[in-house]
């Protein structure tokens, strides 16, 4: 099993679209979560960081499921400008620092 | 802060030449990474440093990779000698002492022919 797996999208949704990404992870020990996004071309950046059983910015919601080992991010009313790669990352446990990216996810959202 | 930067942003060469990546990371982290990007294989760690000690390397795909950071403001990523399947883009990102936050450069898009 990988390390980090997501769904292998790409996901193309219309405008004001709610959509979700699933992330599942191996490492049972990990304790912290993050999603970062990368639009084309550019380095990828923190999106959301998820530490306990969620976490919600705006239209953005996170969830952690521990028992399944899986991340959730969920995207409500989509807009245009959410067109990127979506990023699963979980930390190396007891390596402080290192992170493990997953594959990514793409969204295009259309109008 | 200007953020992290890197050189060159673009570097095309030949297979066999010597190629040199830079890094200035983020002035106060304690971390630097070194990433490759692929379409085949994602995001990929090759080597980082704290406090500009190597900690792990075991994702530097071969003796020709190499890595140094002489100073906590400089870190080098050489390849010699380049090959084709070098073609990637190279990130470097730092972060500060026990944080997982990763602030990245804007990549060097290295093409070898």
């Amino acid at each position: 099993r990988k390390e980090v797996e997501q769904d292998p999208g790409p996901f193309n949704v219309p405008e004001g679209a709610t959509v979700a990404f699933n992330c599942t992870y191996s490492n049972s020990a990990s304790q912290s979560f993050f999603w970062y996004r990368q639009d084309c071309r550019k380095e990828p950046k923190l999106l959301m960081s998820v530490y306990s059983s969620g976490n919600e910015d705006g239209r953005f919601t996170a969830q952690l499921n521990r028992a399944s080992q899986y991340i959730s991010l969920l995207i409500r009313d989509s807009k245009l400008s959410d067109s990127a790669t979506y990023l699963c990352v979980v930390p190396y446990y007891n390596q402080g620092g290192k992170l493990i990216f997953g594959q990514g996810t793409e969204l295009s959202v259309k109008p | 802060d200007a953020g992290v930067i890197q050189s060159p942003r673009h570097e095309v060469t030949e297979m066999g030449q010597e190629v040199t990546l830079r890094c200035k990371p983020i002035s106060g982290h304690d971390y630097l990474f070194w990433y490759r990007q692929t379409m085949m294989r994602g995001l990929e760690l090759l080597i980082y440093f704290n406090n500009n000690v190597p900690i792990d390397d075991s994702g530097m795909p071969e003796d020709r990779f190499s890595a140094k950071m002489p100073n906590a403001s400089f870190s080098t990523l050489k390849i010699q000698p380049s090959e084709p399947r070098d073609s990637a883009v190279y990130f470097c990102a730092s972060s500060g002492a026990g944080g997982y936050e990763q602030f990245f450069g804007p990549g060097t898009r290295l093409t070898v022919l």
